[in-house]
Order: structure tokens, then C-alpha cells, then sequence
């Protein structure tokens, strides 16, 4: 167990490409999460995967943000044509069904900066 | 919709002083809170949670308590050191609907003077 892993650190791009971030959950997890962080704030929620389906995902994703999660393992979050207003820690975390004691665990997350 | 507080933003103290941490959420229907230690430019890493029929939990010298009813959750250290410095989140989670959602406050940052 290495616990969540993410892909890449960090990410400098120019405004309008398109990245795509890798997150590796804890094995035995079928909970996935990805959040988004800004200077100075806690993360907020953007979408939540139970096993591959995903089932919520926060108005702050807008039509150019998609994420995956093929046969319930790594999940993949693309932003298309990024703007500046994307700058951001990207989270992911992963958890498995305990009832009040599920525990959220968090990757290093992927710093992206577009410039 | 929920709140989360967290006072103070920042805070710096002498090696080996206590402290307690700050956390209030407006809404009292929770399934649970969870502390978070964040180094800079990393990711979250878990520290205590606890369940909404619970008062406290402890970790080593961590403490955190819940006070439900009134919002309220603090996160006591003791005898702080230099290596605890870091900004503290937390988080909780909503006993109904989308129960799966974690709202953050904006944590405090925490500097242990040497």
C-alpha cells in the first residue's frame, strides 16, 4: 500500500491546451475524489467516482473539465482549452465504505500553472 | 448550504507551548469531521476524525474533541515542535443528500518557533 498516488507534480502550460492528470488510488479503494485547491482556501469539490461510475459532479466543473475512471481503478481529469482561472492544486483521494468512520486519504496532489 | 470557520488563520508560537486549533460549522447535521495537516505545496494528510455520536479522539499529542449541538470542534496539540508546523484544515461531512462531500474551512497556519 503506497497510498494515493498522482501524476504529474506539477504542470506549466499555456492558456488554451489541454492537460490530463493521472490519479493511482489506494488499492483496495472504490471510492475516488478529486478536489481542487487555491491559494489561501481549503479545497472545494469537483466530482466523486464510486467504483468506475461517477456520480456527482460540482457545478465548479465546467464543460471543458472530464474525468474518468475506467474499470473502477486510476482516474484521469482533463481540462480542455485551460484558462488562467484554472491555476490550481488539483487533489485526488480515495476512500472505502466505513460508515461514519470512512476516512478521506489524499495524493500530493498536481500543482498546474497556465500561463 | 454549510460553513466551515476556522480561527485563528495563523498562528505562532514557542517550541513546547500547548495549543488548540479553532474549527465551527454552521450546519450541526454531520456524519463526521476530519483534521488535516497540509505541508506547503503538498497534499492532505489525515490526522483524526471523529464520528458524529463521538466527543473526542487523540493520536500521540493530538487531541481533537466535537461539540455537535453548538458547531464547534477544536484540535488541541501539546508541546508543540518545530516539525508541527504546518497549516491545519478541517472537514466535514454532511449526515444527508450528498453525504460524500467534504466542506473545508480555510485552515490555520500553524508556525512552532524553535
Amino acid at each position: 500500500d503506497t497510498g494515493v498516488s498522482q501524476d504529474p507534480r506539477h504542470k506549466i502550460t499555456k492558456r488554451g491546451q489541454n492537460v490530463t492528470f493521472r490519479c493511482d488510488p489506494i488499492s483496495e479503494h472504490n471510492r475516488l475524489y478529486w478536489y481542487r485547491q487555491t491559494l489561501g482556501q481549503g479545497p472545494e469539490f469537483l466530482t466523486y467516482f464510486q467504483n468506475e461510475a461517477q456520480l456527482e459532479k460540482s457545478r465548479l466543473l465546467s464543460d471543458r473539465f472530464s474525468a474518468e475512471r475506467p474499470k473502477g481503478s486510476f482516474s484521469t481529469l482533463e481540462i480542455q482549452r485551460t484558462e488562467q482561472g484554472d491555476s490550481a492544486m488539483y487533489l485526488c483521494a480515495s476512500s472505502t465504505d466505513r460508515g461514519r468512520r470512512e476516512k478521506l486519504f489524499f495524493g500530493s496532489g498536481t500543482q498546474l500553472s497556465v500561463l | 448550504k454549510q460553513e466551515v470557520t476556522q480561527i485563528p488563520a495563523a498562528l505562532s508560537v514557542p517550541e513546547g507551548e500547548n495549543l488548540v486549533l479553532n474549527c465551527s460549522f454552521t450546519d450541526s447535521a454531520i456524519y463526521n469531521l476530519q483534521w488535516f495537516r497540509q505541508d506547503p505545496g503538498k497534499g492532505l494528510t489525515s490526522l483524526l476524525l471523529i464520528q458524529s455520536s463521538q466527543r473526542e479522539q487523540t493520536s500521540g499529542r493530538l487531541n481533537a474533541s466535537l461539540d455537535k449541538s453548538s458547531g464547534r470542534s477544536t484540535l488541541y496539540i501539546a508541546a508543540s515542535q518545530p516539525g508541527d508546523s504546518a497549516t491545519y484544515l478541517c472537514a466535514v461531512r454532511p449526515s444527508g443528500g450528498s453525504n460524500y462531500k467534504l466542506t473545508f474551512g480555510k485552515g490555520t497556519l500553524l508556525t512552532v518557533n524553535p
